[in-house]
C-alpha cells in the first residue's frame, strides 16, 4: 500500500516558539493531504485540507494564522504551529489519498507528538 | 448535521468474537471505512464498504446497510493484540471523511 511519512515523530518546545511538521507521500503523488489533531482518548479531528498549489481549507474553529499549511509539491505538505502554547500539545497526524486507488482510502502518517512546555 | 455513532468501549475474551456497530447520518455517502488505532499510533486501514453486504478479510469482516445507515465490524478469534480503538468513518458527498469517536476494545485473557 501507499506510504506516508511524517517528521518529526515527536517534538518538545518552549511556549511561544514555532514548530514545523512535514508530511510526505513516498510512493505516490497526493494532490490532497489532510491534517488531523487528536487529544488523549478522543477521536481524530480534521483541522484542514491541504491542496497542492492552492490555499488550504480550514475547518471551523481552526485558526489559519496559527496553523500554517503549505502544500508546495505533490509529495509534501507542511504544518507550522506558530507561537505554540501548552494547549497546542497534541498528536498531529497527516493523511493523503492516493488517486490511483479506487477506494478513496486515506493513508496515514505515523503522527507527530507535540509537547509545548 | 453529520453524525457517526459507535459504542465508547467494549470488552471481549481472547478467542471469542466481537461485533462493533456504527450508525451514521451524513450528507451523501461515498463509502464507509473502518480503521484500527493502537494507543499512541496513527490509524491503520482495515476495511472499506461502499455497497451493501459483507466484506470478509481474514479474521475481520465488515458489513454495510446503506438504507439503515448502519455498519458493523466483526472480529473473530480475538487475540490480545486486537486490543485497540476501532474508528468508523464515512466519506460524504464532498469526499471528506467524517469520523466516529472510536470504540475502545479491551481483550481479556
Amino acid at each position: 500500500g501507499a506510504v506516508v511519512s511524517q517528521h518529526p515523530s515527536w517534538v518538545i518546545c518552549k511556549s511561544g516558539t514555532s514548530v514545523k511538521i512535514e508530511c510526505r507521500s513516498l510512493d505516490f503523488q497526493a494532490t490532497t493531504m489532510f491534517w488531523y489533531r487528536q487529544f488523549p482518548k478522543q477521536s481524530l479531528m480534521l483541522m484542514a485540507t491541504s491542496n497542492e498549489g492552492s490555499k488550504a481549507t480550514y475547518e471551523q474553529g481552526v485558526e489559519k494564522d496559527k496553523f500554517l499549511i503549505n502544500h508546495a509539491s505533490l509529495t509534501l505538505s507542511t504544518l507550522t504551529v506558530t507561537s505554540a502554547h501548552p494547549e497546542d500539545s497534541s498528536f498531529y497526524i497527516c493523511s493523503a489519498r492516493d488517486p490511483g486507488q479506487e477506494n478513496n482510502e486515506q493513508f496515514f502518517g505515523p503522527g507527530t507528538r507535540l509537547t509545548v512546555l | 448535521g453529520q453524525n457517526i455513532d459507535q459504542p465508547t468501549e467494549m470488552t471481549a475474551t481472547e478467542g471469542a468474537i466481537v461485533q462493533i456497530n456504527c450508525t451514521y447520518q451524513t450528507s451523501g455517502f461515498n463509502g464507509l471505512f473502518w480503521y484500527q488505532q493502537h494507543a499512541g499510533e496513527a490509524p491503520t486501514f482495515l476495511s472499506y464498504n461502499v455497497l451493501d453486504g459483507l466484506e470478509e478479510k481474514g479474521r475481520f469482516s465488515s458489513f454495510l446497510s446503506r438504507s439503515k445507515g448502519y455498519s458493523y465490524l466483526l472480529l473473530k478469534e480475538l487475540q490480545m493484540k486486537d486490543s485497540a480503538s476501532y474508528l468508523c468513518a464515512v466519506m460524504d458527498s464532498n469526499y471528506q471523511l467524517i469520523w466516529g469517536a472510536g470504540t475502545k476494545l479491551i481483550i481479556k485473557p
